[in-house]
């Protein structure tokens, strides 16, 4: 079965600084995706960015950017220049990818709950 | 364009009642999912649609839980006799296809007295 390990319970930053949230997975397929969804204290998932197993370079977004290392299984995300509209929780996520049909459910992460001081 | 919504966003009710959760996804967004996510954990998966069709319902607790999509849009989870366990909050993701990315609903908070 998939699972998604985020080991950081809490995580304080500097705001203007750059922080590193880590999450390590565990699948025997060879096919996956990995995704970064924040949620802010209102409650609402926001997709943040995208890294498939395939993809050779690692996903950038913006001031976020993942750090993919197949070999470890880890998908670290990097936020840079951290602001204060950045404190909420992170969640690491996976998805399956099933050729044959059905579902592409994620699984999820435990969250990191950032804070980003001024 | 308008996001993926959600009514209630709080639901209170008494032990033993039953509550219907609505989900209203992106336009045009043909997959749909149901989690839930209890306090200090990530969300889990409940159920998905393809169209008007439950896909995938591997992950509802028990045959309280209920789900359906008439018409393929707006989905409706329903919870029978619910218990004070059933407490959490619920959401709902809608994406363009099975493997795109999933977008998610501000959530139903479910409250089980």
């Amino acid at each position: 079965a998939q699972k998604i390990t985020q080991t950081q319970p809490g995580m304080f930053v500097q705001e203007k600084e750059a922080v590193t949230l880590d999450c390590t997975y565990d699948t025997s397929d060879q096919s996956y995706g990995l995704f970064w969804y924040k949620q802010p204290s209102s409650g609402e998932m926001i997709f943040l960015i995208y890294q498939g197993s395939y993809d050779e370079q690692n996903a950038t977004e913006g001031r976020y950017s993942l750090n993919f290392q197949k070999a470890r299984k880890s998908a670290n995300l990097v936020i840079s220049a951290s602001q204060l509209g950045d404190s909420a929780m992170y969640f690491c996520a996976m998805r399956e990818v099933l050729f044959q049909g059905g579902s592409e459910k994620l699984v999820f992460g435990k969250g990191t709950k950032l804070t980003v001081n001024p | 364009g308008a996001g993926v919504s959600q009514t209630p966003s709080n639901k209170v009710t008494e032990k033993g009642k039953y509550v219907e959760l609505r989900c209203d996804p992106i336009s045009g967004h043909t997959a749909l999912y149901w989690y839930r996510q209890s306090l200090g954990q990530g969300p889990e998966f409940l159920i998905y649609f393809q169209g008007t069709g439950a896909a995938d319902d591997s992950g509802l607790p028990n045959d309280r839980f209920f789900a359906v999509r008439p018409e393929g849009s707006v989905s409706t989870l329903k919870i029978q006799r619910t218990e004070r366990g059933d407490s959490a909050v619920y959401l709902c993701a809608s994406s363009t296809s099975r493997a795109d990315t999933q977008y998610f609903g501000p959530g139903t908070r479910l409250t089980v007295l």
